[in-house]
């Protein structure tokens, strides 16, 4: 595996279930990130974490929990979703968050469908 | 006002033709400067990255920066029905590489 990795790369969800979204990143990096992409809408930063500490968490709602057990995984765990959290949750690392401007490379991305 | 807007297109040109994509921002503190591009169904791809102001060529692609009037573009000289998929700008302050602004990005379709 090269890159960046998200599993799944579809996820269909009731309200009440709990799921997580996984990635993986095999480039050496030391930060990852997870966004959220809506139709027509940016992409939203949801959380950072650089050398496995958190360092960014932009006012997401508690029913979405990361989980970062060391720099190559990151997990998104979610329960009781609403229908509107329904996006493409993409994953992303760099090389650190110390400097700026430098390339974050992206998974594919899961779709995530809450009923 | 939004901190970046973009064109959300879509934009169809012929193959061959120049491609001009645009961003404007309001924050004159931003420093760095990014495209990405998107296909269908996979995540976006670093194409150009600038600092500051000024122009940077590669391949096919010019990215121009011009702080002053806080706008950016994207050139694409010749295109290719492969180059069809969705552009996004991005944006972020010197020293806190996490801090990316994107865009809402810009869908192009190059017709054959």
């Amino acid at each position: 595996e090269t890159g960046v990795t998200q599993t799944p790369r579809h996820l269909v969800m009731g309200m009440t279930n709990k799921k997580s979204l996984k990635c993986e990143q095999h480039l050496g990096h030391n930060a990852m990130y997870w966004y959220k992409q809506s139709a027509k809408k940016p992409l939203e930063l949801m959380f950072v974490y650089n050398f496995k500490e958190q360092t960014e968490n932009n006012s997401v709602p508690s029913r979405f929990s990361p989980e970062c057990p060391n720099s190559s995984h990151l997990f998104l765990h979610l329960h009781t979703l609403q229908p509107e959290d329904s996006a493409l949750y993409l994953c992303a690392s760099s090389q650190d968050t110390e400097r700026g401007g430098n390339e974050q490379f992206f998974g594919p991305g899961t779709r995530l469908t809450v009923l | 006002q939004k901190e970046v807007e973009q064109d959300p297109g879509p934009l169809s040109v012929p193959e061959g033709a120049i491609v001009s994509l645009n961003c404007t921002y309001s924050n004159s503190a931003f420093q760095y400067f990014m495209w990405y591009r998107q296909y269908s169904r996979k995540g976006p791809e670093l194409l150009m990255y600038t600092y500051s102001s000024g122009n940077k060529e590669d391949g096919r692609f010019t990215a121009q920066v011009d702080k002053s009037s806080k706008y950016i573009s994207l050139f694409i000289r010749d295109s290719q029905p492969s180059d069809s998929a969705t552009y996004l700008c991005a944006m972020s302050v010197g020293n806190y590489g996490q801090n990316f602004v994107f865009g809402p990005g810009t869908r192009l379709s190059v017709l054959p």
